[in-house]
Order: structure tokens, then sequence, then C-alpha cells
């Protein structure tokens, strides 16, 4: 399984684009690369997923460059609901998916 | 649509007591897994299953029992709760195939004393 590493923590204000970046150096070649968000007090919810390049929903960007060693989750002009801990997973998506620490965001107003 | 469903939603357990956490899905997922998560803490892998009568052991399974006599439960006993148990408990299911996103339930936040 990849081992991935991400910031513990970040801050920004409401408004501002934020970019969180996952580093996965030894990610296989039938690694998908998944983000999910967590709120306090629920379990992690599926925000987008990718293998390479760019992946846009209506939630956030996902930039994959060519060697697939990382990966940049954007979300677009924060709001104080997104507030919360974000988890990078690189996997084949099978049964035993391993969950990180986490990058905590703290959204100011 | 109920997605994964997990009862009780908390409990308090003594010490040396066992109990079973619930967890149901009716997305007709193959795989099931359990996790705990600590205060300010990341996810923690307990058990997983990877379909009907399968189960294998994550991170953490040391104190907990799972089955998985059908498809759509599965059950997570503790054999005799012990305070390092308390804890926030997800369940989560997902379909197969490298792009499938796992769903979780809403958790079951246990407290022994």
């Amino acid at each position: 399984l990849a081992k991935t590493t991400q910031p513990i923590s970040m801050d920004s204000y409401e408004g501002q684009e934020v970019n969180i970046t996952c580093s996965h150096n030894n990610i296989a070649t039938n690694d998908y690369i998944t983000w999910y968000q967590q709120f306090p007090s629920q379990g992690p919810r599926f925000i987008i997923q990718g293998y390479k390049t760019k992946v846009t929903n209506e939630v956030a960007s996902l930039f994959i460059p060519a060697d697939r060693k990382s990966s940049t989750l954007s979300l677009p002009r924060v709001s104080l609901s997104d507030t919360a801990v974000y988890y990078c997973l690189v996997g084949t998506g099978g049964f035993k998916t391993i969950f990180g620490a986490g990058t905590r965001l703290f959204v100011k107003a | 649509n109920a997605g994964v469903t997990q009862t009780p939603k908390f409990q308090v357990l003594k010490t040396g007591q066992s109990m079973t956490l619930q967890c149901a899905q009716d997305m007709n997922h193959e795989y099931m897994s359990w996790y705990r998560q600590d205060p300010g803490m990341g996810l923690r892998l307990i058990h997983y299953s990877v379909g009907a009568g399968i189960t294998d052991q994550g991170e953490v399974p040391n104190g907990y029992n799972v089955s998985r006599s059908t498809t759509e439960d599965f059950p997570l006993r503790l054999l005799s709760a012990a305070p390092s148990q308390t804890s926030v408990y997800f369940c989560a299911s997902r379909g197969r195939g490298g792009n499938t996103e796992a769903f979780f339930g809403q958790g079951t936040r246990l407290t022994v004393v």
C-alpha cells in the first residue's frame, strides 16, 4: 500500500482558493488517488478521485502530475463550512483501505 | 436509500463487558470495513471483509471480532471492553474495483468506564 504524506494543518480565509498537496512517492501503476472530507462527529465523505492529469467536479479539482508521485486537491473559494479534515488515499480501491492522519483545514472569516 | 447504518449511536460500557456494534448496508457492496477514530486522530482499520464469509485483520484488530454471514451485515464484537477501546467507531462499505468510493456510517461513540 502506498504511503501518503500531507500537511498536518492549514489555515485559510473565506473566499480564497486552498490547495492541499499529498505526496505518494511509491504509488503503483494500478493505484487511484482519492480524497475524503470529514466533519466533526461524522464519517468521511468522498470528494474526488483521479488516476492522472486533472479531474474536476462540483466540489473540487484534483491535479496529478505525469509522474503521479504527488497530487493536489484544490478547493475554490472556500467558506467556513469547508473547515474539516481532508484525507488523501492511494490504492486500488481494495478492501484494506488505510487512512492517514489527514490535513486539518481551518477556514476563518 | 439508507446507505450504511450503524447502531447504536452512543454506548457506555463497563470494563469487562462485551457488546456488538451493528453495521448494515443496502448497496450490495462486497467490501466492508470497521475503523476506530480516537480524538484528534485519523481512522485506523480494525477488520475488513471482502465478501460474505470472508474477513481479515486490519491495523488494530486486538480485542475485536467480526463476522460476515450476509452481504448486508458486518457486526463488530468487543470481547471484553477496556478503557483503551473508548473511541468513535465507523463502518464503511464499497463496491469492488479501483475507482469505487467508500460510504461511511454516522459512527458509534463508545465510552468504556
